[in-house]
């Protein structure tokens, strides 16, 4: 049974790029939700994907999209890189109904802005 | 902005040891989760509490939940080496989104 898998694992980019992050959901889960971790603090959510919908949407600028496909599987979108984006991002699996939302996490990607 | 407070921030004890951290949060939930993080990377589910339960056991590990003053507590009995790592607690509003504290850095001493 594949857990949460995250690619890639680490990237550096330069100020004003843009970046795709990718993640594919533990098997038999419908919903991904994305995360950004400073070093040093917890995870922040971003947003929430389910039927191919962003769902919910934590304090994050617009330059953060998503992006849920058929299969499940989903991408992180950030455009116009800035230094404070550079962080590890998680991304996180579940299923809708589940009555207690526990969450999946994959290993992550490490993003670092220069 | 992060719900959850961790006290404290930062914790080393002795192997064999027990260890207490603690997490305070701000608005009414459905759960409180506690998550384990080994050096910067994946977080691991570790307990799940339902906000009308007051305590829950799995294995070494003791979780409280007080909702009147919101807060709660995780206990790790017997520590071992491979206890060292962050600990979160994350509260469960109910929308299916997860708010974090900023965290307890473990450290077990052999």
């Amino acid at each position: 049974d594949a857990g949460v898998t995250q690619s890639p694992t680490h990237l550096i980019k330069t100020r004003g790029q843009q970046v795709t992050l990718r993640c594919s959901p533990k098997s038999g889960h419908d919903t991904v939700s994305w995360y950004q971790q400073a070093l040093g603090q917890g995870p922040q959510f971003i947003f929430q994907y389910y039927e191919e919908e962003e769902r919910q949407r934590g304090n994050f600028p617009d330059r953060f999209s998503g992006h849920q496909f058929p299969n499940y599987s989903s991408e992180l979108n950030v455009n116009a890189l800035l230094l404070g984006d550079s962080a590890l991002y998680l991304c996180a699996s579940s299923l809708v109904g589940q009555a207690w939302n526990e969450q999946y996490f994959g290993p992550g990607t490490r993003l670092t802005v220069t | 902005s992060q719900q959850g407070e961790e006290d404290p921030q930062a914790l080393s004890i002795q192997e064999g040891e027990n260890a207490t951290m603690n997490c305070s949060y701000k608005t009414s939930i459905n759960n409180l989760q506690w998550y384990r993080q080994n050096s910067g990377r994946g977080l691991v589910h570790l307990i799940l509490i339902r906000s009308n339960e007051r305590e829950k056991h799995s294995g070494r590990l003791r979780v409280t939940l007080d909702t009147s003053k919101k807060s709660s507590s995780l206990l790790i009995t017997a520590s071992r080496a491979a206890d060292t790592a962050s600990y979160f607690c994350a509260t469960d509003q109910g929308a299916q989104k997860l708010v974090f504290g900023q965290g307890t850095r473990l450290t077990i001493n052999p």
